[in-house]
């Protein structure tokens, strides 16, 4: 079975802390995705990857930043936590290049509270 | 900036009706288009995914069409059960997008035993 496992179900930090976020696919898919989603809002893109070292800013990408060393590890970071960041946040992955051929994955959410 | 659509935004129904969820989308120059459900607190899980040469994907009791000249997809389920309670979210992918999705806000489906 295909899968996308993110480290965390929930977390609570406090304001001012480093947080990190990781997500690991098993697929070898080239491309990884992470989205915050909000009550009215949707998923927003924070940021993507589509190959080891490399990323790409998304809608939202202020207040973070993201590290893909491995193929099969992409991690978002919060520099300095704050309590606007409270959310849930999900990660993706699609195979292919930068071509999006086929289905995209979800690990099953990190529900994160600042406080 | 692409707009995905999804009406309405919540329904219920009581077990055993076929229902229709929409999705709707400005621009018609998709390269796929891709149903999911999400459980409350939980992650997206991938129920279709049409390619934009593709007119319908069909999976169990959910039948997913597409019509890119309308801007419009609809995902059908049969013969709903309790247990299809979730939130339906439609997603659209274009080229050139800078290799993203495009999310619809969801339709909230509560099926009433």
């Amino acid at each position: 079975d295909v899968k996308v496992t993110q480290s965390s179900r929930y977390l609570v930090k406090r304001t001012g802390e480093k947080v990190f976020l990781e997500c690991v696919q098993d697929m070898d898919h080239e491309n990884m995705f992470w989205y915050r989603q909000d009550p009215g809002l949707g998923l927003r893109l924070i940021y993507f990857s589509y190959d080891v070292k490399m990323k790409e800013k998304g809608d939202i990408p202020e207040g973070y930043s993201v590290s893909r060393e491995k193929k099969e590890r992409f991690s978002l970071i919060l520099e300095s936590a704050s309590t606007n960041q409270t959310s849930m946040y999900l990660c993706a992955s699609t195979p292919g290049g930068r071509l999006m051929n086929t289905e995209a994955f979800f690990g099953q959410g990190t529900r994160l509270t600042v406080v | 900036k692409q707009e995905v659509t999804q009406i309405p935004a919540a329904l219920s129904v009581p077990e055993g009706e076929n229902l229709v969820l929409n999705c709707s989308f400005t621009d018609s120059a998709i390269y796929n288009l891709q149903w999911f459900r999400q459980d409350p607190g939980k992650g997206l899980t991938s129920l279709l995914l049409i390619q934009s040469s593709q007119r319908e994907q069909t999976s169990g009791r959910l039948n997913a069409s597409l019509d890119k000249s309308s801007g419009r997809s609809t995902l059908y389920i049969a013969a709903s059960q309790p247990g299809d309670s979730a939130t339906y979210l439609c997603a659209v992918y274009y080229p050139n997008t800078g290799n993203q999705f495009y999310f619809g806000t969801g339709t909230s489906l509560t099926v009433i035993p």
